[in-house]
């Protein structure tokens, strides 16, 4: 069975105070993993894929990296627009990938100015 | 471009009640999907469709029924609702599923009585 744990569960950071969070997976052979931000009320929000052990993805303050066991969200001099729940999910290589995500609880982030 | 639009954005049903969620994407995806989150858990796969006219079931499909006459149109339906079904539907869509990020749209919030 695919598994996705993510941690902390909740974290609290400074604007300006770097920090990384993780999304350690079990899967069956992995056909991509995904980061997604949730704003309150709002839908998943699809930021990175990653597809090997190795890749990493950049997007403004966000940097994704990705072993054979776990992936990092690290988060550069984040901003107070940057809180939000940030969720991490794999995709098996087993049903062509059209049998869904399994997802993480996410990670709720808060940024206090 | 409006992406993947769900209707109703709140429900609340009486147990025993039946109701169908919308979701259309403008964006001709072929694959839809279905998920549930409730807290403390992750997003869970209900029903997905790999174009018109093909569906399968998810990790959660008891319950639900789904059909795909068009690429844009993708409905849940609620044969006879139950407190369990008590949760916030999201609908996603994506042109290739497990290796494309999904679109997801903003959630219908239901509540069964």
């Amino acid at each position: 069975e695919d598994q996705v744990t993510q941690s902390p569960e909740a974290l609290r950071l400074q604007e300006g105070e770097s920090s990384s969070l993780n999304c350690s997976y079990t899967v069956s052979g992995l056909r991509g993993l995904f980061w997604y931000r949730q704003d309150p009320g709002k839908g998943p929000e699809f930021l990175f894929t990653l597809y090997s052990a190795g890749e990493e993805k950049e997007k403004e303050r966000l940097k994704a990296t990705l072993t054979k066991k776990e992936s990092f969200l690290h988060i550069t001099a984040p901003k107070p627009e940057d809180s939000a729940t940030y969720l991490c999910a794999v995709q098996a290589d087993s049903g062509g990938g059209a049998d869904g995500l399994t997802f993480g609880k996410g990670t709720h982030l808060i940024i206090q100015p | 471009n409006a992406g993947v639009t769900q209707t109703p954005k709140f429900q609340v049903l009486k147990t025993g009640q039946s109701m169908t969620l919308q979701c259309a994407q403008d964006m001709n995806h072929e694959y839809m999907s279905w998920y549930r989150q409730d807290p403390g858990m992750g997003l869970r796969l209900i029903h997905y469709s790999v174009g018109a006219g093909i569906t399968d079931q998810g990790e959660v499909p008891n319950g639900y029924n789904v059909s795909r006459s068009t690429t844009e149109d993708f409905p849940l339906r609620l044969l006879s609702a139950a407190p369990s079904q008590t949760s916030v539907y999201f609908c996603a869509s994506s042109p290739s599923p497990g290796t494309v990020g999904y679109t997801f749209g903003s959630g219908t919030r239901l509540t069964v009585v």
